[in-house]
């Protein structure tokens, strides 16, 4: 079964600075998709960026980017320019031939 | 188009109670999953869906029944409740490896 590990359960950042959440999965697929959420107090699970297995490119969304190491079955999720109203939970998720399976999450706080 | 659409949005029962949380997705999307969160756990899939008439159980499926009669309508039944099953629950829905689609959630309290 696919695993999703997210090894930080809390971060903080300054505002405007740049901060990395990782995640690593298992799996023995060759063709899935990968995916951060975010979780803001509202309780809503807002997509934040989406990785096709098979790019070599890196997916990048304005202050949002990835760095997919598929040999290594890593996912780290990059901020750039840290605002307050990204603290949040952030959730790493995978998706192949089965629903989508969830990283335990990161609880990021940003500090003004 | 309202996406997908749970209700209640809140929910207070006694143990032993039975009740059905709804899920509806107006997207005509084939696959449906209900998810519970727990503090320190992330979440986790109770029961999915890949079309209508077809259900399979997820990583946390104990307690929990499903049935999926229609494209649009995914219920998920609690048959006794248990101070366990005390979450949040999100139901979500997505086409094919399209990006997946998530409700407000429901928080359910069981006494």
């Amino acid at each position: 079964a696919q695993t999703v590990t997210q090894s930080q359960p809390e971060m903080s950042v300054q505002e405007a600075e740049t901060v990395t959440l990782s995640c690593t999965y298992d799996t023995s697929e060759s063709d899935y998709y990968l995916f951060w959420y975010k979780q803001p107090p509202s309780r809503q699970m807002i997509l934040v960026i989406r990785q096709e297995a098979y790019k070599q490119q890196n997916a990048t969304e304005n202050r949002f980017s990835v760095n997919f190491q598929k040999a290594a079955k890593s996912f780290s999720l990059k901020i750039s320019d840290s605002q307050l109203g990204d603290a949040a939970m952030y959730f790493c998720a995978y998706s192949g031939n089965t629903p989508l399976v969830f990283g335990k999450g990161t609880r990021l706080s940003v500090i003004a | 188009n309202a996406g997908v659409t749970q209700t209640p949005k809140f929910q207070v029962l006694k143990t032993g109670q039975s009740m059905t949380l709804q899920c509806a997705q107006d997207m005509n999307h084939e696959y449906m999953s209900w998810y519970r969160q727990d503090p320190g756990m992330g979440l986790r899939l109770i029961h999915y869906s890949v079309g209508a008439g077809i259900t399979d159980q997820g990583e946390v499926p104990n307690g929990y029944n499903v049935s999926r009669s229609t494209t649009e309508d995914f219920p998920l039944r609690l048959l006794s409740a248990a101070p366990s099953q005390t979450s949040v629950y999100f139901c979500a829905s997505r086409q094919g490896n399209q990006p997946q689609h998530f409700g407000d959630g429901t928080r359910l309290s069981i006494l």
